[in-house]
């Protein structure tokens, strides 16, 4: 199957400070990526979807201002958390497909601890 | 009601064992349905993708689609220590990648 390249894979913050996590596809082009958080033992939710070249589409109740998302590339999506607070802390996943693609890949996830 | 439903288990079976996994869904949209393993902390791993009814084997594992029933499954034979993850099923309609996933069953495999 097709490689999505998620980094860092564990990151530890301080509550005020930006966190950029990355989601690279290194296959294929992949027009579409979506982020996705988990909580322990929880399934995944869906934050947004991202098309390359254009704006993220978010889901209900995720704060677009909190959580920046950029798709510039047809390989790269990234997720920034700013001004991160404990609640923040999680498991943080990205998928990506592409052209013709209907199989979705995802990364290796980031865990995000703000203290 | 939830679209998929899916038992969280834990389920713990002796190695060797058949293991069946099942998900049931409400949104009779849904044409493409997957099941994807995931190890603690890491990244779900796309294990078996089918579309519409039927069957489709890929070594130990064996996936069923009943749109009928809006049910599927997943069967794991000979099962392994290393089988011991977290199952999650996921589904789709025909247009677009949005996947709508089941809460995912803990599946522990005993020597």
């Amino acid at each position: 199957g097709a490689v999505v390249s998620q980094h860092p894979s564990r990151v530890i913050c301080k509550s005020g400070t930006s966190v950029k996590i990355e989601c690279r596809s290194l296959d294929f082009q992949a027009t579409t990526m979506f982020w996705y958080r988990q909580f322990p033992k929880k399934s995944l939710m869906l934050m947004a979807t991202s098309n390359e070249g254009s704006k993220a589409t978010y889901e209900q109740g995720v704060e677009k201002d909190k959580f920046l998302i950029n798709h510039a590339s047809l390989t790269l999506s990234t997720l920034t958390v700013t001004s991160a607070h404990p609640e923040d802390s999680s498991f943080y996943i990205c998928s990506a497909s592409g052209q013709g693609y209907e199989k979705l890949f995802f990364g290796s996830g980031t865990q995000l601890s703000v203290l | 009601q939830k679209e998929v439903e899916q038992d969280p288990g834990p389920l713990s079976v002796p190695e060797g064992a058949i293991v069946s996994l099942n998900c049931t869904y409400s949104n009779s949209a849904f044409q493409y349905f997957m099941w994807y393993r995931q190890y603690s902390r890491k990244g779900p791993e796309l294990l078996m993708y089918t579309y519409s009814s039927g069957n489709k084997e890929d070594g130990r594992f064996t996936a069923q689609v009943d749109k009928s029933s809006k049910y599927i499954s997943l069967f794991i034979r000979d099962s392994q220590p290393s089988d011991s993850a977290t199952y999650l099923c996921a589904m789709k309609p025909g247009g677009g990648n949005k996947l709508t996933f089941g809460t995912g069953t803990q599946l522990k495999v005993e020597l």
